[in-house]
């Protein structure tokens, strides 16, 4: 089926250690998405990618990387993971912008210990 | 700067009655807005979104929303709850000067009671 796949859909890490979250979309949609939700604060925007080579910061980038490694793959990582990175970390994508809804994977659960 | 604010982060109903769930945004031009819902363990689905070709909007499962300018609004509704609309759903806000950015807002956690 279409849509986003997000890889792995669970993790646990120990503080320090890195990881790489996968996402990968083939809709064909230019933009691509690094999303957080934590209880009460809904979504924050981590990282996006509004076109193949480039990337910018959301509202919570620090503690993190992305590569847009291509126009399907949009990568995070953590280089050195602490407990405030513990979160549901989401990956999204659209064709464009402004009218464009998001479409989501199913999220990666990731705690830190 | 955009924003999304959604009155109530519990909304709890019976089967059968209206549901309401409230959105108000802040933007200092014509916005966008969506609402999407999430149901447990799953990622967001798109439920209907506003760009301004007709201030009441229709989405799936029954679900509508009125843009209302003038009170910066764009509650949520359903006439009549099914058990099956219980989840969690945020309203967000994007306009042409955001261009890819989304404002999300902090949800609200419906729940239906038989």
């Amino acid at each position: 089926n279409a849509g986003v796949t997000q890889t792995p859909k669970f993790q646990v890490l120990k503080t320090g250690q890195s990881m790489t979250l996968q996402c990968a979309q083939d809709m064909n949609h230019n933009s691509m998405y690094w999303y957080r939700q934590d209880p009460g604060m809904g979504l924050r925007l981590i990282y996006y990618s509004a076109s193949e080579g480039t990337t910018d910061k959301g509202e919570v980038p620090n503690g993190y990387n992305v590569s847009r490694l291509n126009k399907r793959e949009f990568s995070l990582r953590l280089e050195s993971a602490a407990p405030s990175q513990t979160s549901v970390y989401f990956c999204a994508s659209r064709l464009g912008g402004g009218l464009a809804g998001y479409t989501f994977g199913s999220g990666t659960r990731l705690t830190v210990v | 700067a955009q924003s999304v604010t959604q009155l109530g982060s519990h909304v709890s109903v019976s089967e059968g009655a209206l549901v309401l769930l409230r959105c108000n945004y802040s933007s200092s031009v014509p916005p966008y807005l969506f609402w999407y819902v999430q149901y447990p363990n799953q990622g967001l689905q798109l439920l209907l979104k506003y760009t301004s070709a007709a201030t009441l909007v229709k989405g799936i499962n029954g679900f509508e929303a009125e843009f209302k300018k003038s009170e910066t609004s764009f509650h949520l509704t359903k006439p009549s709850a099914h058990m099956s609309d219980a989840a969690e759903y945020f309203c967000a806000v994007s306009d042409l000067n955001t261009g890819n950015q989304f404002y999300f807002g902090t949800g609200t956690s419906l729940t239906v009671i038989p």
